[in-house]
């Protein structure tokens, strides 16, 4: 298996900037995703191939990748920013892996 | 606008079936790769499985495979998840979700998922 690492939680005040963090050895080689998942609802895709935003993602949703971690960034996080994040890449076989999630608080 | 409705969850006995369905709309659904994602309660998310736009590649995750098949019928835009001997640790939330599988030339094959729906509650328990 292959292991993207987050951190459990972020916690930042509204108009703050988040950045969260996903480790993993691939990351050099592969790209990251990312998703937003709200409580009792689905995930989202915010970010895809590193730092590529999806129609519709508000444009405080920036990512980066550097070396074996990746970055979501959230500038100016809002109160209806707060939810779950995860990281997503590819292992060496070819499939997909998740991150352990980040929960964002924004208060 | 694309839509993806799960159906067939269910409470289900240890060693037990169930099949999962999928209708998707709103797009073309012949000529995407699908997923099954799932998410045990409080957890996060496992990728299971997923097919190619005909139906003749099939990828699934270790623990689930020999025991779950994933299947589509492009005549009726949806996708299925047929599950035998099912565990407790098969207990989650079921995601479909539209799956855009590329190649890059310096690592490989890749993917992620651009649209969900909403998920179907699988809980094995007796």
């Amino acid at each position: 298996s292959y292991d993207l690492t987050q951190p459990p939680s972020v916690s930042v005040s509204p108009g703050q900037t988040a950045r969260i963090t996903c480790s993993g050895d691939a990351l050099p080689k592969k790209y990251a995703y990312w998703y937003q998942q709200k409580s009792g609802q689905a995930p989202v895709l915010v970010i895809y191939e590193d730092n590529k935003r999806p129609s519709g993602i508000p444009e405080r949703f920036s990512g980066s990748s550097s070396g074996t971690m990746a970055t979501l960034t959230i500038s100016g996080a809002q109160v209806e920013d707060e939810a779950d994040y995860y990281c997503s890449s590819t292992d060496s076989s070819g499939y997909p892996a998740f991150g352990g999630g980040t929960k964002l608080t924004v208060l | 606008e694309v839509q993806l409705v799960e159906s067939g969850g269910g409470l289900v006995q240890p060693g037990g079936s169930l099949r999962l369905s999928c209708a998707a709309s709103g797009f073309t659904f012949n000529s995407r790769w699908m997923s099954w994602v799932r998410q045990a309660p409080g957890k996060g998310l496992e990728w299971v499985a997923n097919i190619n736009e005909d139906g003749s590649e099939k990828h699934y995750v270790d623990s689930v495979t020999g025991r779950f098949t994933i299947s589509r019928d492009n005549a009726k835009n949806s996708l299925y998840l047929q599950m035998k001997s099912l565990r407790a640790e098969d207990t989650a939330v079921y995601f479909c979700a539209t799956d855009l599988h590329f190649y890059q030339d310096t690592s490989g094959w890749d993917d992620y998922f651009d649209f969900w729906g909403q998920g179907t509650l699988v809980t094995v328990s007796s």
